[in-house]
Parts: structure tokens; sequence; C-alpha cells
């Protein structure tokens, strides 16, 4: 399974937009990227994943670089409740959680 | 909503003890795992399973058995509690993988202590 690496924490601007980059330069062709999230105490939530193409959903927009190795989740308006550790995966044979990051939202 | 039901969000139990987590997901899903969450070592897997009866390991299964008799149910077992099992457990489940399709949905977590 190709590796992730995300900065380990990163603050935001309440109502501001926050970029989450994630690095997986080994991604294979066929690898799908996934974020996820996970708020203290809570289980880890699903946001969104993508292939090639960009993506957008209700929760968060995902870019994903032409070649692949690289991607960046972004929350449009960032609130306090989007405060918590998100997770960028790459899924080859199984979901693999690394560190993740510590985005926490500021008033 | 679509939810994973873990019975117990907080667990004390002593060394040697037998432990039981349950899991039950309400969403006709066919794969379920189970991950323990340390902290600075993330989400690491235990076991999953892809059908009733079928079982496969994960990356740290030692210690470990698992249960699948019926398909919303998956079921974690501590045959003899360590201090060193002592961890956040987290259920997840999701359909049978199709192109992109692997959108893991957790329960909220059971928290173990084993004194």
């Amino acid at each position: 399974d190709a590796k992730t690496t995300q900065p380990p924490s990163m603050d935001c601007a309440e109502g501001r937009a926050a970029n989450l980059p994630c690095n997986h330069s080994t991604i294979s062709g066929n690898e799908y990227v996934y974020w996820y999230r996970q708020i203290h105490s809570q289980g880890p939530q699903y946001i969104i994943h993508g292939l090639k193409n960009n993506e957008t959903n209700e929760m968060a927009s995902l870019i994903i670089t032409e070649d692949r190795k690289s991607s960046t989740l972004i929350l449009p308006h960032a609130t306090l409740r989007d405060t918590a550790v998100y997770y960028c995966i790459v899924y080859g044979n199984k979901l693999v959680f690394g560190a993740g990051t510590i985005l926490r939202v500021k008033s | 909503d679509v939810k994973v039901t873990q019975s117990s969000r907080y667990l004390v139990k002593r060394t040697g003890e037998k432990v039981f987590l349950e899991c039950v997901q309400d969403m006709d899903h066919e794969n379920m795992f189970w991950y323990r969450q340390d902290p600075g070592l993330g989400l690491r897997l235990i076991y999953f399973s892809y059908d009733v009866k079928m079982k496969e390991k994960g990356d740290i299964p030692e210690g470990y058995s698992v249960s699948r008799e019926k398909k919303e149910r998956f079921s974690l077992i501590l045959e003899s509690a360590s201090t060193n099992q002592t961890s956040m457990y987290l259920c997840a489940s999701t359909h049978r993988r199709a192109a992109g399709a692997n959108v893991l949905t957790f329960g909220a977590g059971s928290r173990l202590t084993v004194l």
C-alpha cells in the first residue's frame, strides 16, 4: 500500500478555507485517495475520495494533482466543529491510517 | 441514519479475563473490520471479515480472535486480556469492494482498560 505524508498539525481561522495537503508519491494507477476525519472520542468519519479528477461534496473538495502524487482537501468555510484529526489514505489492499493532521479551527 | 453500533463505550477488565467486544451494523454490509487505536500509532487493523464465518488476519492479530456468525455482527474476543491491550477499539463496515467503493462506516469506539 502506498504511504502518505501529512503535516502533523495546522491552524485555521473560523470562516476561512482550510487546505490540508497530502503527499502520496508512490501511489499506483488504480489506487484511490480517501479522506477521513476523527473528532475527539468518536470513530473516524468518511469525507471524500477520488481517483484522478477533482471531487466535491457537501463537506469538502478534493484536488488531486495531475501526476497524482499529492492531493489537497479543502474545507471551504471552516467552523469550530471541523477541529479534528484528518487522515489521508491511499487504498491498496486495505485502508491504512497514518498519524493524520490535527486541524485546529480558531475563532 | 445508517449505523455501526458497538455494544460498550467503556469497559474495565482485569488481566486474564476473557473480553467480548460486539459490533452490529444495520447496512447489510459484507465487510467488517476491527481496528485498535493508540496514541502515536494511529489505527491498526486487527482482523477483518468479508462474509459470514470468514475472517482474515490484519496487521496485529496476536492475542485476539473474532467471530462472524451473522452478517450484521462481528465480535472481537480477547481470550486472556493483558495490560498491553488497553486501547480504543473501533469497528467498521463497508460493502464488498467495487471500484472505488470502500467507504468505511465506523462505530463510536470501545475504550478498554485492562488492569
